[in-house]
């Protein structure tokens, strides 16, 4: 069992859907962060969330920050194929960083 | 400019053989980190190196070994390459340990033979 597990871990959509993505976990964090990493490249930040039940918005994309700090959501709105790739989770319930199991999302035109 | 680098890119060998990655960060960051994404996608953190303070994820053998000649390089070598050692590995820089954003380099595809 991994410290983040994310849902799910595979996501195949029409352009058009939405979707969301879950990270779980049952430590406390007190801050989560989403990545996205797409083909032959690195991770790279989408958003921080640091208080608990806080919402963020980046276009499309909705992420949310459970009460517990605990869990996290990302929703996304009419999704693109542009909005292909390897979701990732992290955060730091000490000084030691982790990442979720990942979701890997395709959409497909 | 290249925030993060890594060198090579591509990298393929034999069992039993010794390797390196390099590793630079432009950033001025005062923590590294070296990451291996497994087949399965999954990104787990090997070594973070922060002021001269290795933190060192006890799953990983000791034929692993970071080396970071100053703040901006932390290099990876590797002892006697087996064939489970295949994968893609980053480094990756952040300013400081715990939460903060964490910049990936490319990664390096590793195939051992």
């Amino acid at each position: 069992t991994q410290l983040l597990e994310q849902s799910p871990q595979f996501l195949s959509i029409q352009e058009g859907e939405n979707l969301t993505v879950y990270c779980n976990s049952s430590s406390v964090f007190s801050s989560l962060q989403w990545y996205r990493q797409e083909p032959g490249e690195g991770p790279v930040l989408l958003v921080t969330v640091v208080t608990g039940g806080e919402v963020k918005k980046l276009k499309r994309l909705t992420f949310q920050f459970g009460d517990a700090r605990k869990d996290s959501s990302l929703h996304i709105t009419a999704a693109q194929p542009g909005d292909t790739g390897l979701y990732l989770c992290a955060g730091a319930p000490g000084n030691q960083f982790y990442f979720g199991t990942g979701t890997s999302l395709t959409v497909i035109p | 400019d290249t925030a993060v680098s890594q060198t090579p890119k591509y990298l393929v060998t034999q069992m039993g053989n010794d390797k390196s990655i390099k590793c630079e960060q432009n950033l001025g960051h005062d923590t590294m980190y070296w990451y291996k994404q497994d087949s399965k996608k999954f990104l787990k953190i090997m070594f973070s190196y922060n002021n001269k303070e290795l933190i060192i994820n006890e799953t990983v053998p000791n034929r692993f070994s970071p080396k970071s000649p100053d703040k901006a390089h932390l290099n990876l070598h590797i002892n006697s390459l087996e064939l489970g050692d295949s994968a893609v590995y980053f480094c990756a820089s952040s300013q400081d340990t715990g939460g903060d954003t964490q910049y990936f380099g490319p990664g390096t595809r590793l195939t051992v033979l």
